[in-house]
């Protein structure tokens, strides 16, 4: 079955702090796209990153980097000293059937 | 360069009345994607649509739901009948081409059903 894990529900950490963000993902498919995105409180959702499975460099982005690990079927999302305004509800994708994750939200207190 | 555009932002409608639901994908796209966010919940997949053509239906309920793309205007996701539970957050995307290109959404339509 195809399907996309978010196991932390609700994660609340105190700006500056790092924190990572996690993905599981099932797939039968050898070819395979993931996805991240956000939605700030605002409810707009925004494209963060797309990583093949043929490409399992890590990715660095300004304060955002992903760790693809296909041995273990992750890809990871930490966001260095956090602000604020990251505070938003995070999904990961598996773009092959539209399947997303149950998202994770993330509350970064000043 | 618009992004997706999507009206109604908010429509109210009683129980038992018909939701339209309008998506204009970016310039350039013709693969436009339906989304359902429930309150407090993650995206469901509901209809992949091509030009004129409707390519994967699998997320979208059997009875009263129907998406359209014709060759000219925007994109319609018609919910005929509706039921308190149909209220949600309804999200479309485009994209470029399938498969892998990146999906960019839209602000969303919440339907609220009194």
């Amino acid at each position: 079955a195809q399907k996309v894990t978010q196991a932390q529900t609700e994660i609340s950490v105190v700006e500056k702090e790092d924190v990572t963000l996690d993905c599981v993902y099932e797939t039968r498919d050898t070819t395979y796209y993931l996805f991240w995105y956000k939605q700030p409180p605002s409810g707009e959702l925004v494209f963060l990153i797309r990583r093949n499975s043929f490409d399992e460099q890590n990715e660095i982005s300004g304060r955002y980097s992903w760790n693809f690990q296909k041995s273990t079927s992750s890809f990871n999302f930490t966001i260095t000293a956090s602000q604020v305004v990251d505070s938003a509800v995070y999904f990961c994708a598996l773009v092959n059937d539209m399947r997303f994750g149950a998202g994770t939200r993330l509350t970064v207190k000043p | 360069n618009a992004g997706v555009m999507q009206n109604p932002r908010h429509l109210v409608r009683r129980r038992g009345q018909e939701a339209r639901l309008r998506c204009s994908p970016m310039k350039g796209h013709s693969h436009v994607y339906w989304y359902r966010q429930l309150p407090e919940e993650g995206l469901k997949f509901m209809v992949y649509l091509q030009k004129e053509n409707i390519i994967d239906e699998s997320g979208m309920p059997k009875e009263r739901f129907s998406a359209e793309f014709p060759k000219e205007g925007p994109s319609i996701l018609r919910i005929q009948q509706v039921v308190r539970g149909d209220s949600a957050a309804y999200f479309c995307a485009s994209s470029l081409e399938e498969g892998a290109y990146e999906q960019y959404f839209g602000p969303g339509t919440r339907l609220t059903v009194t």
